[in-house]
């Protein structure tokens, strides 16, 4: 039993490039998340996903898009980073909210630096 | 902001000793989580605390609710080492377009020396 993965663990872009972070989870949990991690910032949602083929914007979407492949997997595409979004990323998932166990269970994380 | 916070940003004490952290918030509350991250690695889930509960235990970890006043206290008794890490509360809404959020906070930094 893995949890939830990610993967890559690190990256470096230039730029103007694109990249596509994965996540996967085995805990047969709805709802999928996937978080930012700035110095000093705590963790911000980027977008999230209540249950398979649905997805929804948090706090900090712009410059992302995501794709629930299925219930396990949820990713994360930037199409042309920038600077700003150097970051640690963190994907979660968990049961849906209003259930008696609505914590979340994060992935490892990924470590992106834009150049 | 929706976020919870921390205080204090940081906390260094010896091993053996108690550690309080507390969490402020700002709206209504369906319950209170509190996380820890240890260096490079992603959260783990502590403990949660429901609005209609006003203490909660699990080990070491004592958690207290007042949502009279909007706040929330971790205590970790008999501090080891190993508790070394940063603590996040977070929140979760009771209502509004929210549905699934939970809002972290900035952390607090605890450094426990052996």
């Amino acid at each position: 039993n893995a949890g939830v993965t990610q993967t890559p663990k690190f990256q470096v872009l230039k730029t103007g490039q694109s990249m596509t972070l994965q996540c996967a989870q085995d805990m047969n949990h709805n709802s999928m998340y996937w978080y930012r991690q700035d110095p000093g910032m705590g963790l911000r949602l980027i977008y999230y996903s209540a249950s398979e083929g649905t997805t929804d914007k948090g706090e900090v979407p712009n410059g992302y898009n995501v794709s629930r492949l299925n219930k396990r997997e949820f990713s994360l595409r930037l199409e042309s980073a920038a600077p700003s979004q150097t970051s640690v990323y963190f994907c979660a998932s968990s049961e849906p909210w209003g259930t008696l166990t609505d914590t979340q269970y994060f992935g490892p994380g990924t470590r992106l630096t834009v150049l | 902001s929706q976020q919870g916070e921390e205080d204090p940003q940081a906390l260094s004490i010896q091993e053996g000793e108690n550690a309080t952290m507390n969490c402020s918030y700002k709206t209504s509350i369906n319950n209170l989580q509190w996380y820890r991250q240890n260096s490079g690695r992603g959260l783990v889930h502590l403990i949660l605390i429901r609005s209609n509960e006003r203490e909660k235990h699990s080990g070491r970890l004592r958690v207290t609710l007042d949502t009279s006043k909007k706040s929330s206290s971790l205590l970790i008794t008999a501090s080891r080492a190993a508790d070394t890490a940063s603590y996040f509360c977070a929140t979760r809404w009771s209502g509004g377009s929210t549905l699934g959020r939970l809002y972290f906070g900035r952390g607090t930094q605890l450094t426990v020396w052996p």
